[in-house]
């Protein structure tokens, strides 16, 4: 059991470049998100997904796309890069949160720099 | 609005010193669910505990304990007899029962010397 996939861990960009950041979870989960890590921000959510065909904005959405084409995989793409993009990205599953006594799982982050 | 506030940004303690790290959280909604989460050097967030507003019992798992309370929006998180491995930083989030998003305090790094 996997749990939730993340690649690359570390990523290095040009400003303007465009990238896909990769997450799959093999849980079934109903719930993922993207959220990004920032040195005294805390984690600050971009998009969500309730499910597949279903996606919205979180906190920061900004600069960045998403899709939800099947339950497993919510890839986080980055249109054109700025350095102000450059933080620690997470993905995290879980069943819906209300629905039960649940946690998210969290992957184990991506690390990208973008000069 | 919703927020969570942890005002200690940095805690160093000696080994075997207990340490309470503190947690303030603001939301008008009746029912809301608390957590804490560790984030170890390694990077990756592991998940110590889930809290329903209805269930203000404190927790306790081994050296952990959880102190809720209601009528000051605290869930505060205590570590006794700390140990070098417990250097980490440690986040408390949020998530209201209407909506499937978590908010995050900004962390408290806390640093466990030998």
């Amino acid at each position: 059991n996997a749990g939730v996939t993340q690649t690359p861990k570390f990523q290095v960009l040009k400003t303007g470049q465009s990238m896909t950041l990769q997450c799959a979870q093999d849980m079934n989960h109903e719930y993922m998100s993207w959220y990004r890590q920032d040195p005294g921000m805390g984690l600050r959510l971009i998009h969500y997904s309730v499910g597949a065909g279903i996606t919205d904005q979180g906190e920061v959405p900004n600069g960045y796309n998403v899709s939800r084409s099947t339950t497993e995989d919510f890839p986080l793409r980055l249109l054109s890069a700025a350095p102000s993009q450059t933080s620690v990205y997470f993905c995290a599953s879980s069943y819906f949160q209300t629905s039960m006594n649940t946690e998210a799982f969290f992957g184990q982050g991506t690390r990208l720099t973008v000069v | 609005a919703q927020k969570v506030t942890q005002a200690q940004t940095e805690i160093s303690v000696v080994e075997k010193e207990d340490v309470t790290l503190d947690c303030v959280y603001e939301t008008r909604d009746t029912t809301y669910y608390l957590f804490w989460y560790k984030q170890p050097p390694s990077g990756e967030l592991v998940f110590l505990i889930r809290r329903n507003s209805f269930d203000e019992q404190n927790e306790i798992s081994g050296r952990y304990s959880w102190n809720f309370q209601k009528s000051t929006s605290s869930f505060n998180f205590t570590i006794t007899a700390s140990q070098v491995v417990d250097s980490a930083v440690y986040f408390c989030a949020l998530l209201l029962e209407d909506t499937d998003k978590l908010i995050f305090g900004t962390g408290t790094r806390l640093q466990v010397f030998p």
